[in-house]
């Protein structure tokens, strides 16, 4: 398997529910990425993970818990979630160095998440 | 004020038309200028890559940056209808691993 691999591909939770998101890539990069998209937004960053290590965390609420235990593994647990939160997750993931022409990420088809 | 700016469309053609697609910014530190495409259900596919200005061929797919202006573009030559889909720009400061997104336009083009 090629490619960057998401699951579950639907979920629908309740606001008192626990579920985790899994992420899996194939590539050999180092650098995953977890982003959320909502209807006519911009994709709006939410983590980031270089080599195991969380080094960006955009100002997102403690119900999204980030895990990333290995370099080709990423997990969202989701705790506590509002309706405002139902979007669509996307995982991917790069190169860690920042140079052409290994610049760019490879998305993952997303988890479409519905809290009710 | 947005750091990246996209119309949303949707922008409908006739299968052949050219098409331009269109992105502005503000932060005058973007080097690396990116276009994604992203289908119905599907997580989105890096189209083009260019890095500070100047222009960028690949097939039917020309990109363009001119930051004097903070202006980028993509335009699409004899559009197909397997082309109808939401485009997206993004972009990135050099050092920094993160892209900054626009908000996507949606493109259909008619058969």
């Amino acid at each position: 398997e090629t490619g960057v691999t998401q699951t579950p591909r639907h979920l629908v939770m309740g606001m008192t529910n626990k579920k985790s998101l899994k992420c899996e890539q194939h590539l050999g990069h180092n650098a995953m990425y977890w982003y959320k998209q909502s209807a006519k937004k911009p994709l709006e960053l939410m983590f980031v993970y270089s080599l195991e290590e969380r080094v960006e965390n955009n100002s997102v609420p403690s119900r999204f818990s980030p895990e990333c235990p290995n370099s080709s593994h990423l997990f969202l647990h989701l705790h506590t979630l509002q309706p405002e939160d139902s979007a669509l997750y996307l995982c991917a993931s790069s190169q860690d160095a920042i140079t052409p022409p290994n610049y760019g990420y490879t998305f993952g088809s997303g988890t479409r998440l519905t809290v009710v | 004020q947005k750091e990246v700016e996209q119309d949303p469309g949707p922008l409908s053609v006739p299968e052949g038309a050219i098409v331009s697609l269109n992105c502005t910014y503000s932060n005058s530190a973007f080097q690396y200028f990116m276009w994604y495409r992203q289908y119905s259900r599907k997580g989105p596919e890096l189209l083009m890559y260019t890095y500070s200005s100047g222009n960028k061929e690949d097939g039917r797919f020309t990109a363009q940056v001119d930051k004097s202006s903070k202006y980028i573009s993509l335009f699409i030559r004899d559009s197909q209808p397997s082309d109808s889909a939401t485009y997206l720009c993004a972009m990135s400061a050099a050092g920094r691993r993160a892209l900054t997104f626009g908000s996507g336009t949606r493109l259909q083009v008619q058969p």
